[in-house]
């Protein structure tokens, strides 16, 4: 079977940084997606990574290690409306459209 | 506006009464989804298609049918809906170009 981890939930100060981690270990690997949603909303993709290294996108970067099975979602100077749940999902076949999500994990944003 | 459209929003319905979620993207996208997401559980996959007449099966498909007959549209469809069917359902589409899907809003299901 599939699985993959991210932690259930999350406290952070606005104003700061905070890391969100995923590892995984599946049946196959074309690429890593991370999604925000929102309460009672749908998601929303936020980046994808399919090589080693950093992809950064203004305040939201993502990391991937494919021999590790890791990467992680790092959000810099945090805003209350970043208060929402992080989804982490491997692509399992390369058209990209079998995804396995993890459980997600929700941020909570405090003044 | 791209978008991903899901009809209903909020449905209650009866154990066993057939029932019919609808999913339109006017995105041109070819590939289609839909997804269960349930507390503790995350988002799991029910069934997929990557072009019109080309349907398979996800994690979690047993209970629901599916069917493309054009490229826009892609129906799920509950035969006979039981109370472990209760869920937020989302569809969601992609092309072969953007990566990442594009979710419709969400059904929420109630059965009863």
């Amino acid at each position: 079977g599939q699985n993959i981890d991210q932690p259930t939930e999350m406290t952070a100060t606005e104003g700061a940084i905070v890391q969100i981690n995923c590892t995984y270990q599946t049946s196959g690997f074309n690429g890593l997606f991370w999604y925000q949603q929102h309460a009672g909303e749908a998601p929303t993709f936020l980046s994808y990574n399919v090589l080693d290294g950093l992809e950064e996108k203004g305040r939201f970067s993502s990391f991937l290690s494919r021999s590790k099975g890791y990467s992680y979602l790092l959000l810099k100077e945090l805003q209350m409306k970043d208060s929402a749940s992080y989804l982490c999902a491997v692509s399992l076949n390369n058209a990209g459209n079998m995804l396995t999500f993890g459980g997600g994990t929700r941020l909570m944003v405090k003044p | 506006e791209a978008q991903v459209t899901q009809n209903p929003r909020y449905l209650i319905t009866v154990t066993g009464k057939k029932l019919t979620v609808t999913c339109s993207q006017n995105m041109n996208h070819e590939y289609m989804s839909w997804y269960r997401q349930d507390p503790g559980l995350g988002l799991r996959q029910i069934y997929y298609s990557m072009n019109v007449e080309v349907t398979d099966k996800g994690d979690v498909p047993e209970g629901y049918k599916v069917s493309r007959k054009e490229k826009r549209n892609f129906p799920l469809i509950l035969e006979s809906p039981s109370p472990n069917q209760t869920s937020l359902y989302f569809c969601a589409s992609s092309s072969t170009v953007d990566y990442g899907y594009t979710f419709g809003s969400g059904t929420r299901l109630t059965v009863v």
